[in-house]
């Protein structure tokens, strides 16, 4: 089976702007999650959808939105972009929700705002 | 909210030595599962080990395993004869095992150096 894909895997916006990542998770998961990750912070939970429904968010601005199509394939945006939305992002899937099931995750999507 | 907590930045090894790394955690729940996640340089993010709150038998995995105390809230991992490829970023997760969607807690992470 094909991992967890993430596109693009880098890039590099400036403030301001908005930008639109994409995250294919494994064959049959349905639950997509997405985290930040920033040195000495870790990774932060920003939001969980399961059958197209966004079930959980983390404690990040409006300005960053997602969402699951009914192939399972998810998608964040953030809007008007700033400087310390640098970081890598990172999709995770699992088989199914509500369970004890590992995240699988991909290998992520560096945004860099300049 | 649960927290998790790894309170070693940095470790290192010698290699085939051993090294624990340490996670504690907070929670008021009593069914959970604990997890611990590597990240080599290349950024893939891969399980490690998993453990499941209402086991109390402490989880393996080949050179892997945990020492799990529930009362403590404590979850730390062992890397036996450690190697090379053993260096990486390790984090410690939470998931509470209601229904309540699949929400992970990661801990900062600890830099695991493997010295030849």
């Amino acid at each position: 089976k094909a991992g967890v894909t993430q596109t693009p895997r880098y890039l590099i916006k400036t403030r301001g702007q908005q930008v639109t990542l994409s995250c294919s998770p494994i064959s049959g998961h349905r639950s997509v999650s997405w985290y930040q990750q920033t040195p000495g912070q870790g990774l932060q939970f920003l939001f969980e959808y399961f059958s197209e429904t966004q079930r959980n968010k983390g404690n990040f601005p409006g300005r960053f939105s997602g969402r699951q199509f009914s192939n399972s394939r998810s998608e964040m945006n953030v809007s008007t972009l700033e400087l310390g939305d640098s970081a890598l992002y990172l999709c995770a899937s699992s088989l199914v929700a509500g369970s004890g099931y590992e995240q699988y995750f991909g290998p992520g999507t560096r945004l860099t705002v300049t | 909210a649960q927290t998790v907590t790894q309170s070693q930045p940095e470790m290192s090894v010698q290699e085939a030595e051993t090294v624990t790394l340490s996670c504690t955690y907070d929670t008021s729940e009593s069914d959970y599962y604990l997890f611990w996640y590597k990240q080599p340089p290349s950024r893939q993010m891969i399980l490690v080990i998993r453990q499941e709150a209402y086991k109390q038998q402490n989880a393996t995995e080949n050179r892997f395993s945990v020492n799990f105390q529930k009362a403590a809230k404590s979850f730390s991992l062992k890397i036996s004869d450690s190697q090379l490829g053993d260096a990486a970023m390790y984090f410690c997760a939470y998931r509470s095992a209601g229904d309540t969607g699949n929400q992970f807690y990661f801990g900062t992470g600890t830099s695991l150096t493997v010295i030849p």
